[in-house]
């Protein structure tokens, strides 16, 4: 299975608003409502922040929010925050009954 | 408060066996509507999903990895355990494990992972 695929980097002044991708295949992101997002600071463990392309976890901010379009995935922050600087991961169901991650962006607040 | 704690050596040797542990506390890992997982993250680099088990026992793993793992449950215990066989140093990482809501993609719980060496 491939990895999905990320921007290896984006960034945003605060206030602003930045969209992720996460592009996969009609086998995965494309086929299934399953996909999540990974927030990662350094030196900790990721934490849920959408699920199930458009859900959020109680705690998580309404600043975050997904969608999905064919086959790819996508999450936008608004009202960037010095807080939300972080690796962010994508991750799908595949139609093996497995799982796959894409390989994570880097977001910077300016 | 559902907890997760990773329990391993720190250091194996190439060809050897890695071997590691993960209790829950909080929740009992015999109850249906959850998969217990294990992924991990080498040094510097990507999350990779490894597998996971439900607690009937049954099982899914990554391909490129399924010749080498397994994940079994010790509902006595209430933890599950990952073995990974003839390691060598690219499975260097920091090993989490996870739960995830039956039929969710919310893999609700996180570890706070373990980092197992691979080297002589």
């Amino acid at each position: 299975q491939s990895a999905l695929t990320q921007p290896a980097s984006v960034s945003g002044s605060p206030g602003q608003s930045i969209t992720i991708s996460c592009t996969g295949t009609s086998s995965d992101v494309g086929g299934y409502k399953y996909v999540s997002w990974y927030q990662q600071h350094p030196g900790k463990a990721p934490k849920l922040m959408i699920y199930d392309v458009s859900d959020r976890p109680s705690g998580v901010s309404n600043r975050l929010s997904g969608s999905k379009s064919g086959n790819t995935a996508s999450l936008t922050i608004s009202g960037l925050q010095a807080e939300d600087e972080a690796e962010y991961y994508c991750s799908s169901y595949t139609s093996s009954s497995t799982w796959v991650f894409g390989g994570g962006t880097k977001l910077t607040v300016l | 408060q559902l907890q997760l704690q990773e329990s391993g050596p720190g250091l194996v040797k190439p060809s050897e066996t890695l071997s590691l542990t993960c209790a829950v506390s909080g929740a009992s890992i015999s109850s249906s509507g959850y998969y217990w997982g294990w992924i991990r993250q080498p040094p510097g680099k990507g999350l990779e999903w490894i597998g996971n088990i439900y607690y009937s026992g049954s099982t899914n793993y990554n391909p490129s990895l399924k010749s080498r793992v397994t994940i079994s449950v010790d509902t006595s215990k209430n933890q599950f355990s990952l073995k990974l066989n003839s390691v060598t140093a690219a499975d260097t990482a920091v090993y989490y494990c996870t739960r995830r809501v039956e039929s969710t993609s919310n893999r609700d719980c996180w570890g706070q992972g373990t980092l197992i060496t691979v080297s002589s």
